[in-house]
């Protein structure tokens, strides 16, 4: 089975919502990695975060390692917010990112 | 600060020839150099790992016979797409690191292969 589930796969928001994604992990975490990808294809790396919370800004990540799960909550919307989600498992023994499907966030005026 | 660059960013080949990509890590030790590629509708797939002094590892479905990889220095990868077909079609992103798995991971901006 898949080894990273992220929820939902597709959101719709209207500016000022705020958005929680979601980011499920089916083997032991050992740290995980948010990414923003932009249209053209590059990921920009949003939090690295192996435990714990984080926050930059209106951006806040959550890992929560015995629950096997991890979240980004954007906070207050902006048009500029839209884009592809995605997060990645770190396996830290091998060095390899396994990475979720994704989550299209689209936020309107 | 930590940048990845790519070259080429776009590229087009015609189906059964070969196609060379780079990647150039500034301002660390690229360590440790992953090949993804993302597929039409589909997610990141890794193509290799390599890091320095160590030897390269493909998964499955990967081979060194398809896509060899050098990794030369701390600074520098590169990749070739041998014998490209329509299945190789997609965005080859390179990411790197100061050190293996535990730490963050940079990216570059990819290289777009469109195969004819």
């Amino acid at each position: 089975g898949q080894q990273v589930q992220q929820s939902p796969t597709s959101l719709v928001l209207q500016e000022g919502e705020n958005a929680e994604l979601q980011c499920n992990f089916s083997t032991s975490l050992n740290s995980m990695q948010w990414f923003y990808q932009r249209p053209g294809g590059s990921l920009v790396s949003v939090f690295y975060n192996p435990s714990g919370t984080k926050q930059s800004g209106r951006l806040t990540s959550t890992t929560v390692i015995k629950e096997r799960r991890s979240s980004l909550h954007i906070s207050s919307s902006q048009i500029t917010d839209s884009g592809t989600y995605l997060c990645a498992m770190d396996n830290t023994n091998t060095g390899k990112l396994t990475f979720g499907d994704g989550t299209v966030l689209t936020v309107k005026p | 600060g930590a940048l990845v660059y790519q070259y080429p960013r776009r590229t087009i080949c015609k189906s059964g020839t070969s196609m060379r990509m780079e990647c150039q890590a500034v301002g660390f030790q690229a360590t440790s150099v992953a090949w993804y590629r993302q597929s039409p509708q589909k997610t990141f797939e890794l193509i290799a790992l390599s890091t320095v002094n160590s030897a390269i590892k493909y998964e499955q479905n990967f081979t060194q016979e398809k896509f060899p990889i050098s990794h030369p220095n701390l600074s520098f990868s590169s990749m070739t797409v041998l014998n490209a077909y329509l299945e190789d079609r997609g965005l080859y992103l390179c990411g790197a690191r100061d050190q293996g798995g535990g730490y963050e991971q940079y990216f570059g901006p990819g290289t777009r292969l469109t195969v004819l």
